[in-house]
């Protein structure tokens, strides 16, 4: 099984950094994603880690320490449109199952 | 690309009736996965295909529910009889599975609402 947890919410200032973090559980691991949801619309992607250590892609970086079991998304100039829900998906040993955590709704504010 | 496709985009239905949600995934992508959504309980994994075989359905809720796919372009969720608790966003989702790091492709989603 899976255990994932992450923050349920979080409110950032405009033009701020905010790190949200996912800590997880698996029996087996295969890298961990990360998906943006904007209310009520589709999940998409934003990155994925096999590794340890920081990927970054534009404004956006994901960290992974995989003897912690832990992740963490690090948005840097904020952006209102960055107001959205942040979904944390460590793949499993068994690759093909692809579970979520809860996510974490990300507030942006002026 | 058109993207995965799922149809219809809104369903209201009475409790009793049955449902059938439809997705079409990324032509290419050998496996298929539907989600529901819920803001008690997220986004779960409901099943999922590989190679138009279902591999694992332990996240149906129960026997109400079936999925089948016919073929690598098309695939069906079907909810008999419905009931108000079914109501939620249906997300059916693809991926290519060709390395680690294929990431899955959603569809917009079918926002089921059972009265």
């Amino acid at each position: 099984g899976q255990n994932i947890d992450q923050p349920t919410e979080m409110t950032a200032t405009e033009g701020a950094i905010v790190q949200i973090n996912c800590t997880y559980q698996t029996s087996g691991f295969n890298g961990l994603f990360w998906y943006q949801q904007h209310a009520g619309e589709a999940p998409t992607f934003l990155s994925y880690n096999v590794l340890d250590g920081l990927e970054e892609k534009g404004r956006f970086s994901s960290f992974l320490s995989r003897s912690k079991g832990y992740s963490y998304l690090l948005l840097k100039e904020l952006q209102m449109k960055d107001s959205a829900s942040y979904l944390c998906a460590p793949a499993p040993g068994n690759f093909n199952k692809f579970y979520f955590g809860s996510g974490t709704k990300l507030n942006v504010k002026p | 690309d058109a993207g995965v496709i799922q149809s219809p985009r809104h369903e209201v239905t009475e409790m009793g009736q049955e449902v059938t949600l439809r997705c079409k995934p990324i032509s290419g992508h050998n496996s298929l996965f539907w989600y529901r959504q819920t803001m008690m309980r997220g986004l779960e994994l409901l099943i999922y295909f590989n190679n138009n075989v279902p591999i694992d359905d332990s996240g149906m809720p129960e026997d109400r529910f079936s999925a089948k796919m016919p073929n690598a372009s098309f695939s069906t969720l079907k909810i008999q009889p419905s009931e108000p608790r079914d109501s939620a966003v249906y997300f059916c989702a693809s991926s290519s599975q060709e390395s680690l790091g294929s990431p899955l492709h959603f569809g917009n989603g079918t926002r089921l609402t059972v009265t």
